[in-house]
């Protein structure tokens, strides 16, 4: 799967937007964005992925870019509950004899630590 | 239940013994993951169970971690002969299929002392 890198921190305000980026300039065809978040002392928790187009959910939006080498997870509404560890992970879209070699399996980098201050 | 479940919670040991963590997973799910997330770190995957079989176990740090899931359901992680290295949150995670979103659970702390 390809490397992300992320900003290490960021701290946003409470009700306002928050834009987290993730570079992904090794990103192939075939795989897909995701989002994950971990508030402190919980597991993970899925929030969002994309392949190429845009997408928004009841959490948050998913901005690809057109070339898929970036993207950015918008909070639109900031609250202090936000307050995690974001992680942008990429991974293969899974089909035919691969579903078996790879599963669900996510490899997690650094994430970005985020801080909603009130 | 409605989530993952990991059991137990927090789990203490001695250097050398073995432990074992449970994970129940959410009902219906036929995939199961395990990861061991160190602190200040990212979750590392270790292994993931399709049904009863371990179709990768690419992750296990050496021989002395093995994990079963014998009927499909339940997971057992076990860790033999524990060292100081092994303390870290061992998280599950279960999924629907192997391309749907994966639920995890609040993870077991293991502390070797």
């Amino acid at each position: 799967d390809a490397k992300t890198t992320q900003p290490t921190s960021m701290d946003c305000a409470e009700g306002r937007a928050a834009n987290l980026p993730c570079n992904h300039s090794t990103i192939s065809g075939n795989e897909y964005v995701y989002w994950y978040r971990q508030i402190h002392s919980q597991g993970p928790q899925y929030i969002i992925h994309g392949l190429k187009n845009n997408e928004t959910n009841e959490m948050a939006s998913l901005i690809i870019t057109e070339d898929r080498k970036s993207s950015t997870l918008i909070l639109p509404h900031a609250t202090l509950r936000d307050t995690a560890v974001y992680y942008c992970i990429v991974r293969v879209a899974l089909g035919g004899w691969r579903i078996k070699a790879a599963g669900n399996k996510l490899t997690f980098g650094g994430g970005t630590r985020v801080l909603v201050k009130p | 239940g409605a989530g993952v479940s990991q059991t137990p919670s927090n789990k203490v040991t001695e250097k050398g013994k073995y432990v074992e963590l449970r994970c129940d997973p959410i009902s219906g799910h036929t995939a199961l993951y395990w990861y061991r997330q160190s602190l200040g770190q990212g979750p590392e995957f270790l292994i993931y169970f399709q049904g009863t079989g371990a179709a990768d176990d690419s992750g296990l740090p050496n021989d002395r971690f093995f994990a079963v899931r014998p009927e499909g359901s339940v997971s057992t992680l076990k860790i033999q002969r524990t060292e100081r290295g092994d303390s870290a949150v061992y998280l599950c995670a279960s999924s629907l299929g192997l391309n749907t979103e994966a639920f995890f659970g609040q993870g077991t702390r293991l502390t070797v002392v």
